[in-house]
């Protein structure tokens, strides 16, 4: 069973607009949650985190919420430009006791920003 | 070169084939991982080693053999595929094991025929 969902595959936003997407997971013993940018025929690159001590964290244009009684991320990016069209993934890590584990990834949103 | 590179970036073999990817991280990191990413489905980890050493094998099946030289190359060693196993295999690398912010490469895309 998936820990960690994404469950819109694709969003389409007007440039300018707000894009939100958005995360759920299960897993209570998730310490980091992080976004994950990727283009096409290039690999993922890190984007914004937010530890579960934080509800909030913003970085220029992007901002991660986190909703921890609801299990729920979300990225807001404002304004949208064209160039933030890309696949975003939701990550987690697990901790267990002082040992981090590994990132648990979502399928990803596709986002396409129209001009 | 910096980051993380990965060669072959395409591969197509038969299931009789062996061949083998290439991943190289010039980040001075000590953990290295090897990430699957079949059609809409999540990254799933395959394996992860920290300083050449393996610290995790994610239940991967036998035709799937890393190795990991030193702490900057890392490969994926294939053997009697299945087409099911057609996917982009993803390395990523972190300063060390369980470091949240890993640093990928570009992938191979490789298709078993």
């Amino acid at each position: 069973d998936q820990q960690v969902k994404q469950n819109s595959p694709s969003l389409s936003v007007q440039e300018g607009r707000i894009s939100i997407l958005n995360c759920d997971y299960t897993n209570s013993m998730f310490d980091y949650f992080l976004w994950y940018k990727k283009y096409p025929a290039e690999g993922p690159t890190f984007l914004i985190s937010i530890s579960s001590i934080k509800d909030k964290n913003e970085d220029g244009r992007f901002t991660v919420f986190l909703n921890k009684s609801a299990k729920h991320l979300s990225l807001h990016i404002v304004p949208s430009q064209p160039g933030d069209s890309a696949v975003y993934f939701c990550a987690a890590r697990e901790n267990y006791g002082g040992s981090q584990g590994n990132l648990i990834f979502g399928k990803g949103t596709k986002l396409s920003v129209k001009p | 070169e910096t980051g993380v590179t990965q060669t072959p970036r395409h591969l197509v073999m038969g299931m009789t084939n062996k061949k083998s990817l290439k991943c190289e991280q010039h980040l001075g990191h000590n953990a290295m991982y090897w990430y699957k990413q079949s059609a809409k489905k999540p990254l799933e980890l395959m394996f992860v080693y920290s300083l050449e050493e393996r610290v995790e094998n994610n239940s991967v099946p036998s035709r799937f053999s890393p190795e990991c030289p030193n702490s900057s190359h890392l490969f994926l060693h294939l053997h009697t595929l299945q087409p099911e196993d057609s996917a982009l295999y993803l390395c990523a690398s972190s300063p060390d094991r369980g470091e949240w912010e890993q640093y990928f490469g570009p992938g191979t895309r490789l298709t078993v025929t």
